[in-house]
């Protein structure tokens, strides 16, 4: 058990579908973050939700678009993707800003678009 | 630009034997680095952290080395054991302050 739970763990979707990621962390953290992680690649941040201010990467398409209604739930919700999208996406939280304190992984959703 | 980098994509080494892996930092402002641990199927585990008025941070069996001068990080593994293969990742505070930069990972594969 992580702290960090990810649904699904797994999910395969079309490119016209529409689908939602979810992320509970069980930390009392104030911070969460979704990270892409691509074969042979860094992670990349895509999105920071730190107590009531969001910060995303601009380079995120908006095909992207995260939700989070409280600190201990944040979503991802994801419509027309393309192929190169699939990755595996982590969800991540941490007690204030990451430059403070290390942040807490789930084991992360295995996208695969089709 | 500014990145986390790491020597070796790869590294094999025998059971018992004491694991070194490396990291370079470019961003000379960067106070705050991670190393991770992520074993296949899940995500990326915390191992230990140190800031940049420390060079040296001991846990159980992990000694992370911190030079500032060339900007180099180490994760050190004491005995290492077959648990302790995975992908090992550094990362250090961003310029932004608002998210981790973390460099491409190590494989660390431990044979018997």
């Amino acid at each position: 058990e992580t702290g960090v739970t990810q649904t699904p763990r797994h999910l395969v979707m079309g490119m016209t579908n529409k689908k939602s990621l979810k992320c509970e962390q069980h930390l009392g953290h104030n911070a969460m973050y979704w990270y892409k992680q691509s074969a042979k690649k860094p992670l990349e941040l895509m999105f920071v939700y730190s107590l009531e201010e969001r910060v995303e990467n601009n380079s995120v398409p908006s095909r992207f678009s995260p939700e989070c209604p409280n600190s201990s739930h944040l979503f991802l919700h994801l419509h027309t993707l393309q192929p190169e999208d699939s990755a595996l996406y982590l969800c991540a939280s941490s007690q204030g800003q990451s430059y403070n304190s290390p942040l807490h992984f789930g084991n992360g959703t295995r996208l695969t678009v089709t | 630009g500014e990145s986390v980098g790491l020597h070796l994509p790869t590294l094999s080494v025998q059971e018992g034997d004491n694991s070194i892996i490396n990291c370079a930092y470019s961003n000379s402002a960067s106070d705050y680095f991670i190393w991770y641990k992520q074993e296949s199927g899940k995500g990326p585990q915390f191992i230990i952290d140190i800031r940049s008025n420390m060079d040296k941070r001991q846990g159980q069996r992990v000694t992370v080395l911190l030079n500032k001068t060339v900007k180099h990080l180490s994760l050190q593994i004491a005995a290492t054991q077959p648990g302790d293969s995975a992908v090992y990742f550094c990362a250090e505070n961003s310029n932004s302050g608002y998210a981790l930069n973390f460099g491409k990972g190590t494989s660390l594969l431990v044979t018997p």
